[in-house]
């Protein structure tokens, strides 16, 4: 059964803590992404992965890491630099075959981050 | 200007209502649109693709999309309570995607 697989669903955060939010994906699709949603602000652009090794700062990277080791595995680091961190997070695939279809994301089951 | 625009509601109308969503965008290099739904907490699923101007009809389900004017509808015949969800908007921007914020729709029995 092919999908995108988000952990944990829900994550809390200590003043000063870095937390890494999981993705993994058995779709065979090159590129990843993250977004952050806020109530009322849609979603945003964090970090972008259009192969294994490479990755590109979204519209809003400031206090986010990612690593591409793997093409399954997109992994997004929450650091502490990022003061307002409280928000749910997507992570999305894409099968960039050049294909006409293949622009759409197809997205995980979200993780909600919240501080304590 | 935001590239696109969506009215974030909410939108409250009985069952069985026809229903009209609609995004407008700024950016004429847009060539694919997509409509997302959305359950609360949980990912967006696609619900909608199309590429070229004209209707796509899928069950209950019809996308517009009119190049000239920038302006893209999805319009649900016979409405559902369990349409009753959040629907983004989205369109390509090279790399990804760009969203409209939501539109929160909620079908009462």
């Amino acid at each position: 059964d092919g999908g995108i697989t988000q952990s944990p669903k829900y994550l809390f955060r200590k003043e000063g803590q870095n937390v890494t939010l999981s993705c993994e994906q058995n779709l065979n699709h090159d590129a990843m992404y993250w977004y952050r949603q806020d109530p009322g602000q849609g979603l945003r652009l964090i970090y972008y992965s259009q192969i294994v090794n490479d990755f590109q700062k979204g519209d809003i990277a400031e206090g986010y890491s990612v690593s591409r080791e793997k093409k399954e595995s997109f992994p997004l680091t929450v650091t502490s630099a990022q003061k307002n961190p409280t928000a749910f997070y997507l992570c999305a695939s894409r099968d960039t075959g050049g294909r006409r279809a293949n622009e759409k994301l197809f997205f995980g089951s979200g993780t909600q981050l919240s501080v304590l | 200007q935001k590239e696109v625009e969506q009215d974030p509601g909410p939108l409250s109308v009985p069952e069985g209502a026809i229903v009209s969503l609609n995004c407008t965008y700024s950016n004429s290099a847009f060539q694919y649109f997509m409509w997302y739904r959305q359950y609360s907490r949980k990912g967006p699923e696609l619900l909608m693709y199309t590429y070229s101007s004209g209707n796509k009809e899928d069950g209950r389900f019809t996308a517009q999309v009119d190049k000239s004017s920038k302006y893209i509808s999805l319009f649900i015949r016979d409405s559902q309570p369990s349409d009753s969800a959040t629907y983004l908007c989205a369109m390509n921007s090279g790399y990804a995607l760009n969203f409209g914020k939501g539109t929160s729709l909620l079908v009462t029995p």
